[in-house]
């Protein structure tokens, strides 16, 4: 079956540290990975997408995903947290009957 | 250009009442999908509509049905309501995409409350 895993519920960085959200996913065939991010009382918002190709993908907001085939992983990066990157992250696949499968989330705080 | 649009924001219904919610996808936009938000269960997907068709279809009950008209606004409805139906209900629309699957772009949400 198709999945989607975030292992970390939480993840606490300080301001100005690199910060990692971890994602493996499960699918057959080549993978369509997504990252979105909800801030408090709103929708979800689009950072970025893997299809294919490089295996870096840069995003809004300075955020990048590293592509690992071999893990089955496609974590979310940024070199230098900031307080306002406080949210709620979501890693997501899109399976081959094109339904999108989202993981549970990893709320990221990031203290001054 | 406007974004994805979601009425109402806030709602509150008690057990066994119907309740219909509304989204206008971006201009353009022809596919429009809807998720279910709740702390236990997270995002879970419900339908997807693209030309006034259900494409796919998650795994809820009968109870949730949606629709989408010829200006790609669409509805759903949610029928005999239970407590657990209480959730934040996001609908997203779908740009055209050039390769490979497409960027969902989402809307605010309507908080659904059931007593």
């Amino acid at each position: 079956a198709q999945s989607v895993a975030q292992p970390e519920d939480q993840v606490n960085v300080a301001e100005g540290n690199p910060l990692t959200v971890k994602c493996t996913y499960s699918v057959s065939g080549n993978p369509y990975l997504f990252w979105y991010v909800q801030y408090p009382n709103r929708g979800l918002q689009f950072l970025l997408k893997y299809i294919t190709g490089d295996n870096l993908v840069k995003g809004s907001y300075g955020f990048e995903a590293e592509f690992n085939k071999s893990q089955t992983s496609f974590h979310l990066k940024k070199p230098s947290a900031l307080v306002s990157d406080s949210a709620l992250y979501f890693c997501a696949v899109r399976d081959r009957d094109d339904k999108i499968i989202f993981g549970k989330g990893t709320r990221l705080h990031i203290l001054p | 250009k406007a974004g994805v649009t979601q009425t109402p924001r806030y709602l509150i219904k008690t057990r066994g009442q119907q309740v219909t919610l509304s989204c206008s996808p971006i201009s353009g936009h022809r596919s429009v999908s809807w998720y279910q938000q709740t702390p236990g269960q997270g995002l879970q997907f419900l339908f997807e509509y693209f030309s006034e068709t259900q494409r796919n279809k998650g795994n809820f009950p009968g109870r949730f049905s949606g629709r989408q008209f010829s200006n790609s606004r669409s509805e759903m409805n949610v029928s005999t309501l239970e407590l657990g139906d209480s959730a934040l209900y996001l609908c997203a629309s779908t740009t055209p995409g050039l390769a490979g699957p497409d960027t969902q772009y989402f809307g605010p949400g309507t908080r659904l409350t059931v007593l």
